[in-house]
């Protein structure tokens, strides 16, 4: 089985705009969860998807939004990119609803300039 | 708000000697997580702890849960330079979103 991909895995962008990214979870998997990871940070949760619904969402604002298609696959978007978003961003796809491990995608490095 | 601590936040060990890093959680877990990823990686799934007192090992490592459910620990026996990377627990905060705790980073000198 493929594992869970995230494209694209670089990006610089200025701030002001918005940047789309994407995460095909692996086969089979309804769960899509994604987080941020920052050096000061750590890892934060940003929001979780299951078929299609948003059941979750950390303490983001709301430039930080996300979607999830009928086949799973699921995009975030950031709009209005500032500088302190430059981060990591990285999709987990899970198997089962609930307290089941996570798979990692590669994660996509954004980074505003 | 919820808050998961690890420490140490940066360990530097000899190839051989052991290793353990702790997870001390704000609030009881129903379950603990841990994660592995290596430098320029992604967060890999180790292995996760349901039962209050549970001890898992997986070769030359051993987990454990805490009788409260509020702590845990992740013991590395005789390290290896593959070991090299940052651990991190991790607690459920509502269906399938994860609290990671700040992480440990290990270092093995050889």
């Amino acid at each position: 089985k493929a594992g869970v991909t995230q494209t694209p895995r670089y990006l610089i962008k200025t701030r002001g705009q918005q940047v789309t990214l994407s995460c095909s979870p692996i086969s089979g998997h309804r769960s899509v969860s994604w987080y941020q990871q920052t050096p000061g940070q750590g890892l934060q949760f940003l929001f979780e998807y299951f078929s299609e619904t948003q059941r979750n969402k950390g303490n983001f604002p709301g430039r930080f939004s996300g979607r999830q298609f009928s086949n799973s696959r699921s995009e975030m978007n950031v709009s209005t990119l500032e500088l302190g978003d430059s981060a990591l961003y990285l999709c987990a796809s899970s198997d089962r609803q609930v307290n089941t491990e996570a798979f990692f995608g590669q994660g996509t490095r954004l980074t505003v300039v | 708000g919820q808050q998961v601590m690890q420490i140490p936040q940066y360990q530097h060990v000899q190839e051989g000697e052991d290793f353990t890093t702790y997870c001390n959680s704000s609030t009881t877990l129903s379950n603990i997580q841990w994660y592995k990823q290596r430098p320029g990686g992604h967060p890999v799934f180790l292995i996760q702890l349901v039962k209050s007192g549970e001890v898992k090992k997986q070769k030359r490592l051993t987990f454990q849960f805490g009788e409260a459910k509020k702590n845990s620990s992740l013991h590395i026996t005789a390290t290896q330079t593959t070991d090299v990377g940052t651990y991190f627990c991790a607690g459920p905060a509502g269906a399938n979103n994860l609290f990671f705790g700040t992480g440990t980073r290990l270092t093995v000198i050889p």
